[in-house]
């Protein structure tokens, strides 16, 4: 079944570590994306793609980078972990611009 | 920035009642706009969307309107029920960029 998979679903870490988030998306998808959201909260857009070697930044970037080698794959890195990086961050997909964004379970972070 | 502001934050309404949810956006060259709804511990879920082209969309107790030239759009949920308890947000397409949220509205359905 075409789906959008985020691993891990949930990480402990600690502070200045580094680490990547795993996002794929098996529906053949041009867009994607990266939200922050607390549990319940607004979604803050983190990152964006439009496509294989396009990135974007959203408004709440800073400290995060994502990369967009392959279609179905969209990663985000956190170089230094930091406790207000504790969150849940939520990888999306769509097919183009205005429509739909297709979610992932997300990944709950937590820094310590 | 362009934004989209969402309200109200919080509603609480009796089983089989109706609930409105109101959001406007900043960026009138919008012309996409979701909602969604979100159970706890879940990924947020598209339950119905509109486009610029159209004033109105209904899917059975679930109805969106839109008005265009006051850039507001309205969820109207009817005859609620206890499984409508959930967070919804709305969203507007930002020309250029991508789906920005409202920070969302906890409504709860008391049986």
């Amino acid at each position: 079944e075409a789906d959008i998979y985020q691993t891990p679903r949930y990480l402990v870490i600690g502070t200045g570590k580094k680490i990547t988030l795993e996002c794929s998306q098996t529906m053949g998808h041009d867009k994607m994306y990266w939200y922050q959201q607390d549990p319940g909260m607004e979604l803050h857009l983190i990152h964006y793609s439009y496509g294989v070697n396009s990135t974007e930044k959203g408004d709440l970037s800073s400290e995060s980078t994502v990369s967009r080698i392959r279609t179905e794959h969209f990663p985000l890195t956190l170089e230094s972990a930091r406790p207000s990086h504790t969150s849940q961050y939520l990888c999306a997909s769509s097919a183009k611009d205005n429509s739909p964004l297709h979610f992932g379970n997300g990944t709950r972070l937590t820094v310590t | 920035g362009e934004n989209v502001e969402q309200h109200p934050s919080t509603l609480s309404v009796q089983e089989g009642d109706s609930a409105v949810i109101k959001c406007t956006y900043s960026d009138s060259a919008s012309n996409y706009f979701p909602w969604y709804k979100q159970e706890l511990g879940k990924r947020p879920q598209l339950i119905i969307d509109i486009r610029s082209n159209v004033g109105e969309k209904k899917d059975q107790r679930i109805a969106v309107t839109l008005n265009k030239t006051a850039k507001h759009f309205s969820l109207h949920i009817t005859e609620t029920q206890p499984e409508d308890s959930a967070v919804y947000f709305c969203a507007a397409f930002i020309h250029g960029t991508a789906l920005i949220f409202g920070k969302g509205t906890t409504l709860s359905v008391s049986s």
